[in-house]
Parts: C-alpha cells; structure tokens; sequence
C-alpha cells in the first residue's frame, strides 16, 4: 500500500511568487491535513479537508489556502510568497476526518523563498 | 487550546543505553500519537496510544489518560535512534497539536 505522497520535494521561489504544492493521500484515506513546520514556530497545523470540504483551519493568514479533489488527493497554494514563509511543509492522511484515528505523513515539501 | 509539553528538550546518551521521553498534556485527548521525525524531515508513526500501554521491539509507550500525560521508552539505543521525538494529541474534532519535541542524539 502506497504512503502519502507529497510534491515537489525541493522547491526554491522568490519574494512576491505563487506556489502550489500537491498531495496524494493513502489509497481509502478521505482526509488530508496540512502542517508547517520552521526552527522557530515548530509544526502548526494549516488545514485539514474531508470530503472536499475544509473542516479545520489553523491561524494563518489568507495567502495559505488549500482545496481538496473528489479522488482525496489536495492542493495548498500559498501566494504572495514571504521570506518566513520558508518552512517544511507536511502533509498528512487519515481514514476519516475528525480528527481521530491515526495520521501518517507524507515526506514534506521544503521550501525555500529568496 | 491543548497545550503539549515535552521533556526533556534535548537528551544525549551513549549506545546502549535506555531513555524515557515524557508528554504532558492540558486537557483531555482522544488522540495522541508518538512520531520520530529522520533526518530527511519524514514524521514517521510509533505509536497511536489514547491509553494504556504498547510495545514494538525496543521501543514502548504508556499513556494515563486520566493524569494527563505520556511516556516513550527506548531501550538500547541505537545510532539510528537520533533525532526528534514528537506526541501530538487532539480530542474530538480539533485540530493535532503537537509537542516542541525532544532531541534525542546516541553517541557510538
């Protein structure tokens, strides 16, 4: 059984830039939740999505936005992008949403904003 | 929100030896689960453990629900042991809140 599988794994933008990052969750999984990890702040949960819809949203601000596809497979798009912005991002699956049950991750998109 | 602490921060040991690795939490969880982040940055599982306790090889976990916190033990570390041990807990639809995590180095 295939785990979650998170892309690009490497990707380098500059200030004021748009990036999309993809990810495709366990095969059954129907939730996928989305967290930020830097040396400062620690790992921040962003979203999660079920069924397509956004269940939980953590304190970022509008340029972090995310969607999720009808094959559970979800997007995070962050705009404008900042030099803070630079983060290990993380992305996670679980059979159903709610917030219970087990979650395992993907091996994380790091970004990286000149 | 729950709030996660984990103890100690940093823990360096010889070979060998065992480790116990602490998580309080604020509130009452019915989610809690132990990563162990590699070097690469992946969170990968050890352990979903609400309550009671688990073993997998070298490693186990007690969580007591009712006090609030958990423990990881390792016992004969390995080099491949390194790196940061998180918890993250949750109870009922909110979101996982994680740990600050404890950084754990095994000197050969």
């Amino acid at each position: 059984k295939a785990g979650v599988t998170q892309t690009p794994r490497y990707l380098i933008k500059t200030r004021g830039q748009q990036v999309t990052l993809s990810c495709s969750p366990i095969s059954g999984h129907r939730s996928v939740s989305w967290y930020q990890q830097t040396p400062g702040q620690g790992l921040q949960f962003l979203f999660e999505y079920f069924s397509e819809t956004q269940r939980n949203k953590g304190n970022f601000p509008g340029r972090f936005s995310g969607r999720q596809f009808s094959n559970s497979r979800s997007e995070m798009n962050v705009s404008t992008l900042e030099l803070g912005d630079s983060a290990l991002y993380l992305c996670a699956s679980q059979p159903a949403g709610g917030g219970t049950g087990e979650l395992f991750f993907g091996e994380g998109s790091r970004l990286t904003v000149l | 929100g729950i709030q996660v602490e984990q103890s100690p921060p940093d823990l360096i040991l010889q070979e060998g030896a065992n480790s116990t690795l602490r998580c309080n939490f604020s509130d009452s969880v019915n989610n809690l689960q132990w990563f162990h982040q590699n070097p690469w940055g992946q969170l990968i599982n050890l352990f979903y453990i609400p309550s009671g306790t688990k073993q997998n090889g070298r490693l186990s976990a007690t969580t007591v629900a009712t006090e609030r916190y958990s423990l990881l033990y390792i016992s004969s570390s390995q080099t491949t042991d390194s790196g940061v041990y998180f918890c993250a807990v949750n109870f009922g639809n909110e979101k996982l809140t994680f740990g600050t995590g404890t950084r754990l180095t095994i000197i050969p």
